[in-house]
């Protein structure tokens, strides 16, 4: 199965807000994570990644959490706008492999951001 | 990002056609790494190549699919005898190997009727 995954398919948000997308993963060996943002018709672009040996990292507007005690993660945007709505992956590379380019990806979060 | 350029953005092929998607990295990267997005689902790898080479096919169908990255042009994902299941989109990444970050294109999506 995935190795990686996600609690909620759907988040539904006004303009302004603060949106948190989570993730889970069940390989604690696991050492890397990205965010991806895919909007409609496009390809994901990455928005921020983090290593297993930070708790925390903070890109603009978003914040990524790991706690590898329950392997999961977390994206947070702040005061999310319209530009946001998107579909939020997680995302890590395969395991044992030499490549950031071979990437194990969950199965997203639709967020919605209404004005 | 916009180094990558994948072609064409559409294509429709009926069942039993052949259908070849292109990509081309971004300058510089040698590495492609070709993905299949069923509607409402994540990217699923498919093969990972470098120049004329093929790393790791683990995620491609044994039949039908093959892949190819010349040393001279794009690198190339051929569906032979498509079948509706096959409708998808597919996305290609590239990097220049190891641990660099991977750029995506935007995708061709496959319809077959």
């Amino acid at each position: 199965g995935e190795s990686v995954g996600l609690h909620l398919p759907t988040l539904s948000v006004q303009e302004g807000d603060n949106s948190i997308i989570n993730c889970a993963y069940s390989n604690s060996a696991s050492d890397y994570f990205i965010w991806y943002k895919q909007e409609s018709g496009k390809g994901p672009q990455f928005i921020i990644d983090i290593r297993s040996n930070m708790d925390k990292r903070q890109g603009q507007r978003v914040t990524v959490l790991l706690n590898k005690t329950v392997k999961h993660l977390s994206l947070q945007i702040a005061a999310t706008q319209p530009g946001d709505s998107a579909v939020y992956f997680c995302a890590e590379p395969n395991a044992g492999g030499t490549s950031y380019g071979k990437l194990t990806f969950g199965q997203g979060t639709i967020l919605t951001v209404h004005p | 990002n916009a180094g990558v350029m994948q072609n064409p953005r559409h294509l429709v092929r009926r069942r039993g056609q052949e259908a070849r998607l292109r990509c081309s990295p971004v300058k510089g990267h040698s590495h492609v790494y070709w993905y299949r997005q069923l509607p409402e689902e994540g990217l699923k790898f498919m093969v990972y190549l470098q120049k004329e080479n093929i790393i790791d096919e683990s995620g491609m169908p044994k039949e039908r699919f093959s892949a190819e990255f010349p040393k001279e042009g794009p690198s190339i994902l051929r569906i032979q005898q498509v079948v509706r299941g096959d409708s998808a989109a597919y996305f290609c990444a590239t990097n220049q190997g190891g641990d660099t970050e991977a750029f995506f294109g935007q995708g061709t999506r496959l319809t077959v009727v």
